[in-house]
């Protein structure tokens, strides 16, 4: 069982690519959540989404588009890339809203 | 909103006993978590408290006060391999909320 799997690991991107992140669980967890890690400010929810088919926005959403057309993909996009997107990603799962989560490894992501 | 606050950085020497601690402010609070995140790795789950009281999980213990708005992690037997991130999370207005973590150095 691999849990979750995030890819690519690295990515460097230029300023206003389009970009997808993509996140697979293998738990049958419901809710899944996409967090972004920053020196100083620790973990902050960009999107979450409770169950397949509907998604919310957390805490910093802004540049950034979730889908969720099943259980196990939870795949997050930026349409135009800016450097303060320059960020660790982590997409992490768990089997209801109040349970633990369980993160996967992150994808580093750098905007020039 | 939410707000928790955790001391930035503590070092402490192998075979030692660390305490980790975490206040908090949130209205409808339903849960707290401790996870811990080496360098470069993803966090992973350490203890859950939900009720007041202390949750003793080998070396690693955990305590809540509700009333308080206040938990500790406590690491006993320290080993080089807990230096490490130590990050509280808060789950109220039904969502999760971590702190910054607390970076714990261990030396020989």
């Amino acid at each position: 069982i691999a849990g979750i799997t995030q890819a690519p690991t690295s990515q460097i991107l230029a300023a206003g690519r389009r970009m997808t992140l993509r996140c697979t669980q293998d738990m049958r967890h419901n809710a899944m959540y996409w967090y972004r890690q920053d020196l100083g400010l620790g973990l902050r929810l960009i999107h979450y989404s409770n169950t397949a088919g509907t998604t919310g926005k957390g805490e910093v959403p802004d540049g950034y588009s979730v889908s969720r057309a099943n259980t196990d993909d939870f795949p997050l996009t930026l349409a135009s890339a800016v450097p303060s997107q320059t960020s660790v990603y982590f997409c992490a799962s768990s089997d209801s809203d109040r349970d633990t989560q369980y993160f996967g490894p992150g994808t580093r992501l750098t905007v020039l | 909103g939410q707000n928790i606050d955790q001391p930035t950085e503590m070092t402490a020497t192998e075979g030692a006993i660390v305490q980790i601690n975490c206040t908090y402010q949130t209205s409808g609070f339903n849960g707290l978590f401790w996870y811990q995140q080496h360098a470069g790795e993803a966090p992973t789950f350490l203890s859950y408290n939900v009720l007041d009281g202390l949750e003793e999980k080998g070396r690693f213990s955990s305590f809540l006060s509700r009333s308080k708005g206040y938990s500790y992690l406590l690491l006993k037997e320290l080993q080089m391999k807990d230096s490490a991130s130590y990050l509280c999370a808060v789950f109220g207005n039904n969502r999760l909320a971590f702190g910054k973590g607390n970076q714990v150095v261990v030396i020989p």
